[in-house]
């Protein structure tokens, strides 16, 4: 079946530190791939997506690219902030579906 | 745009407990649902989804069950509770801007002691 299999957390950083979050992925198809993030107390907001290999998505200075080849969608940052703190999820939904098949989650910690 | 109400916020009940959670939807009109639970230690996993009223796929089997008496209404029920439904339970459905992503509710977490 499907999986995504993300880096284990937390990930503890300094202020305007290179942030990268592993995440690989199985599946059938040809997944959409997405990176969700959840801050403190709140739901899940959509941060970025890739519909295709070789897309690249980005959103508030982050990026990840589809790399079919690794079967990965490793998520970037150049430089990271208090704010960005946050617990941020690697996901996959196959082509057709809807149903989103999520990583572990790996929390990020960013001080000041 | 649409916009998923999710409730209670938070919950606290005792092992043995019923539970019923609500989702409802305003902005779409008969949206693909879904119910996700994230578990302290784990991510997130699909537990229910339905694709109209009356309608209702199990994901995982469990102690727990889903309903959708009408169109952009969800819900989340048991019959007694277990110390393992602990969780943050998020409710959400297909964004109408882009239909191959999903778009969150504000989610209730529930503690069962």
């Amino acid at each position: 079946g499907n999986s995504v299999t993300q880096m284990e957390g937390p990930v503890t950083l300094s202020e305007e530190a290179f942030l990268t979050i592993n995440c690989t992925y199985t599946a059938t198809g040809y997944p959409s791939l997405f990176w969700y993030v959840q801050y403190p107390g709140e739901g899940l907001q959509l941060l970025l997506k890739a519909t295709k290999a070789d897309d690249k998505g980005s959103n508030k200075g982050f990026e990840a690219t589809y790399r079919k080849e690794t079967t990965s969608f490793h998520l970037e940052k150049g430089s990271v902030q208090v704010s960005d703190s946050a617990v941020y999820f690697c996901a996959l939904s196959e082509s057709g579906f809807q149903k989103l098949v999520f990583g572990t989650g790996t929390r990020l910690l960013v001080s000041p | 745009s649409q916009t998923i109400h999710q409730w209670p916020a938070t919950l606290v009940q005792p092992v043995g407990s019923p539970l019923s959670l609500e989702c409802t939807v305003e902005g779409t009109s008969n949206p693909n649902l879904y119910w996700y639970r994230q578990a302290a230690g784990r991510g997130l996993q699909l537990l229910f989804y339905s694709v109209g009223i009356g309608q209702i796929s199990s994901e995982v089997p469990q102690n727990l069950s889903a309903s959708r008496p009408q169109d952009r209404q969800f819900i989340l029920s048991s019959k007694k509770l277990l110390l393992s439904d602990s969780g943050f339970y998020l409710c959400a459905c297909p964004d109408t801007d882009s239909y191959n992503e999903q778009f969150f509710g504000p989610g209730t977490r529930l503690t069962v002691l």
